[in-house]
């Protein structure tokens, strides 16, 4: 049974790079079959789709944030990484990491698979 | 970008409550749609995907319909379980946008 688990610091201090990262159990991050995604809910708000990237490192970033966001593939460690710079209050949020599968031809459909979410706070 | 519409945002009904909720893309996305339950403190759970094909394990009071740009989420009778936030996700393109949410309260 697949199992992601998001890790990272709680606190963040403004104008400092965020970063979580997303381990990955039961299951090889390495396979054509999945892409890994972020996803992010700020307090009393919905859910936002930062980005998602596939075995091989192809990425794919929401337009909003693509300026200070990168993603990060370990396949060593069976990981995933999100490094989200230059952060502000407004990029407090519960983070998500979770799993879309992929089929080459058609495309993804759904994320099948979150973890728990991790709660970070930017304040200095 | 498509941009995702929920409606309504806030949803108030009684258990057994037949309810109906409804997300509207921007522009076709065809079938390639899901529908996520959330509740407070738990990571999103997987409902519909494909617009209308159940995910593994729900049960069957959940449904999903529509093509284009028109979707329904429906719940035949609520139950105490169900009380939570819905959200729709397109994946025709990237980003892959979620609706606002549809909060479903206890009338």
């Amino acid at each position: 049974q697949v199992q992601l688990q998001e890790s990272g610091p709680g606190l963040v201090k403004p104008s400092e790079t965020l970063s979580l990262t997303c381990s990955v159990s039961g299951g090889s991050i390495n396979s054509s079959s999945y892409y890994w995604g972020w996803i992010r809910q700020p307090p009393g708000k919905g859910l936002e789709w930062i980005g998602s990237i596939y075995y091989n490192g192809r990425t794919y970033h929401n337009p909003s944030l693509k300026s200070r966001v990168a993603f990060f593939v370990d396949k060593s460690k069976n990981q995933i990484s999100l490094n989200l710079r230059s952060v502000t209050a407004t990029d407090t949020a519960v983070f998500y990491c979770a799993r879309a599968n992929h089929d080459i031809l058609t495309g993804s459909e759904a994320f099948d698979i979150w973890g728990q979410g991790t709660l970070v706070i930017v304040s200095s | 970008d498509i941009q995702m519409t929920q409606s309504p945002s806030t949803l108030s009904a009684s258990l057994g409550d037949r309810v109906t909720i409804t997300c509207r893309a921007s522009q076709s996305i065809s079938s390639w749609l899901a529908w996520y339950q959330h509740k407070p403190g738990k990571a999103p759970k997987l409902l519909i995907y494909r617009a209308s094909t159940l995910e593994s394990g729900v049960p069957s009071r959940f449904s999903g319909s529509g093509s284009g740009t028109e979707f329904t989420l429906t719940i035949s009778s609520l139950q105490p379980d169900d009380f939570a936030t819905y959200y729709c996700q397109h994946f025709s393109s990237y980003p892959w946008t979620f609706g606002q949410g549809t909060k479903v309260e206890i009338k």
